[in-house]
């Protein structure tokens, strides 16, 4: 069965940091595109970041540029998000999530998503 | 960056109605990218459908997808009470994915 499991939320101060993790199972993870998305709460879904199988390609939302840093470890099977200069409007559930790819081609949606993992940032 | 916006906000229907929900793009969409998804409370979105007609593994036949360019369209032929839900769009033609802000079925 395919699994992602989020971790590393928590209450953060403005200005913190916070690193997100996402294990996963079930899957070739070395072969798999993979993506940040959140959700304010009572809010829509917003794309923040993706990164392709081997890490040597990274997208960002311009609402976190310079500030989240995405990466992996495929010998880990675990993906991570590195959230510096938090602020009260990163405040939202983190969902890790996996891309489509079919024969090689990366599709930017994701067709698996995790359970999600909380982030607050307060004073 | 291309905006979706989805139409109406909330759509009050009884079980067995047919649901018409749309989507329309700022800018044409490319090659019919475009994805729905379901979320239901307290839980993670589902991929419903992709390249705007496609199911998704596991989607019902009741639910179909329709448009290109700028205009989409998720359909639930009848309504079961499990579709009572947020569905969002989101296209994928550039690496800029974006979502439209949702619409909700709920029950009259």
């Amino acid at each position: 069965e395919v699994q992602l499991v989020e971790s590393g939320g928590g209450l953060v101060q403005p200005g913190g940091s916070l690193r997100l993790f996402c294990a996963a199972s079930g899957f070739t993870f070395s072969t798999a595109a993979m993506t940040w998305v959140r959700q304010a709460p009572g809010k829509g879904l917003e794309w923040v970041s993706s990164i392709n199988y081997s890490g040597g390609t990274t997208y960002y939302a311009d609402s976190v540029k310079g500030r989240f840093t995405i990466s992996r470890d495929n010998s880990k099977n675990t993906l991570y998000l590195q959230m510096n200069s938090l602020r009260a409007e990163d405040t939202a559930v983190y969902y890790c999530a996996k891309d489509m790819v079919l024969n090689h081609y990366w599709y930017y949606f994701v067709d698996v998503w995790g359970k999600g993992t909380t982030v607050t940032v307060s004073s | 960056e291309i905006v979706l916006t989805q139409s109406p906000g909330t759509l009050s229907l009884s079980p067995g109605e047919r649901a018409t929900l749309s989507c329309r793009a700022s800018q044409s969409v490319t090659s019919f990218y475009l994805a729905w998804y379901q979320q239901k409370p307290g839980q993670a979105p589902r991929l419903l459908i992709y390249d705007a007609s496609t199911r998704a593994t596991g989607t019902p036949d009741r639910f179909s997808g329709s448009g290109s360019g700028t205009d989409f369209t998720l359909t639930v032929s009848r309504l079961e009470p499990e579709d009572f839900a947020v569905y969002y769009c989101q296209q994928y033609g550039s690496s800029s994915r974006t979502f439209g802000q949702g619409t909700k079925v709920e029950i009259k």
